[in-house]
């Protein structure tokens, strides 16, 4: 079974634009969430995806947002960058949540803001 | 601020030796899970422990968990220098529905050869 897979790996980008990252869970995962991994704030909650529908969000400002498609495939998205998302964005999967349920984390996405 | 709070922040073993981290949190949990994590690399699950389970081993790694402590243990026996990484724990609050992780700060781990 192929894990889950996240892309870009690598972005680099100025501070004000946008930025897309994409997520693709394991196949027949329904529950996709993101995480943000900062040296200075650790890995922190950003939003969980749930056939379609958000169902967890995180303590982050409303330049940070996401979607899911039918299929389960996950994007987030970060307009007007700041230097400070600089960070590892990280999407996990899993069956139908954490709730008993193990995370299976992708490889993760390093953005570098300018 | 993190939830978790993991103790030693570093620990520094030789092959062969044991190593045990400590994990504490603050609410009641559904579920306490462990990861590692290579150098920037994705997280690994290693191991969930629910809260109405004590102990949980799989091959080299021993859990235990004590909710009226609000604590956890990770024993990894028989160290290798593959170990060497950093671990979190993460727990699953009760009251929060579907998925949502709070990780501790980590420990990193050097098993040297």
């Amino acid at each position: 079974k192929a894990g889950v897979t996240q892309t870009p790996r690598y972005l680099i980008k100025t501070r004000g634009q946008q930025v897309t990252l994409s997520c693709s869970p394991i196949s027949g995962h329904r529950s996709v969430s993101w995480y943000q991994q900062t040296p200075g704030q650790g890995l922190q909650f950003l939003f969980e995806y749930f056939s379609e529908t958000q169902r967890n969000k995180g303590n982050f400002p409303g330049r940070f947002s996401g979607r899911q498609f039918s299929n389960s495939r996950s994007e987030m998205n970060v307009s007007t960058l700041e230097l400070g998302d600089s960070a590892l964005y990280l999407c996990a999967s899993s069956l139908e949540g954490s709730r008993g349920y193990e995370q299976y984390f992708g490889p993760g996405t390093r953005l570098t803001v300018t | 601020s993190q939830q978790g709070e993991e103790d030693p922040q570093a620990l520094s073993i030789q092959e062969g030796e044991n190593a045990t981290m400590n994990c504490s949190y603050k609410t009641s949990i559904n579920n306490l899970q462990w990861y590692r994590q290579n150098s920037g690399r994705g997280l690994v699950h290693l191991i969930l422990i629910r809260s109405n389970e004590r102990e949980k081993h799989s091959g080299r790694l021993r859990v235990t968990l004590d909710t009226s402590k609000k604590s956890s243990s990770l024993l990894i026996t028989a160290s290798r220098a593959a170990d060497t990484a950093s671990y979190f724990c993460a727990t699953d609050a009760r009251e929060t529905s579907g998925s949502r992780l709070t990780f501790g700060e980590g420990t990193q781990l050097t098993v040297n050869p």
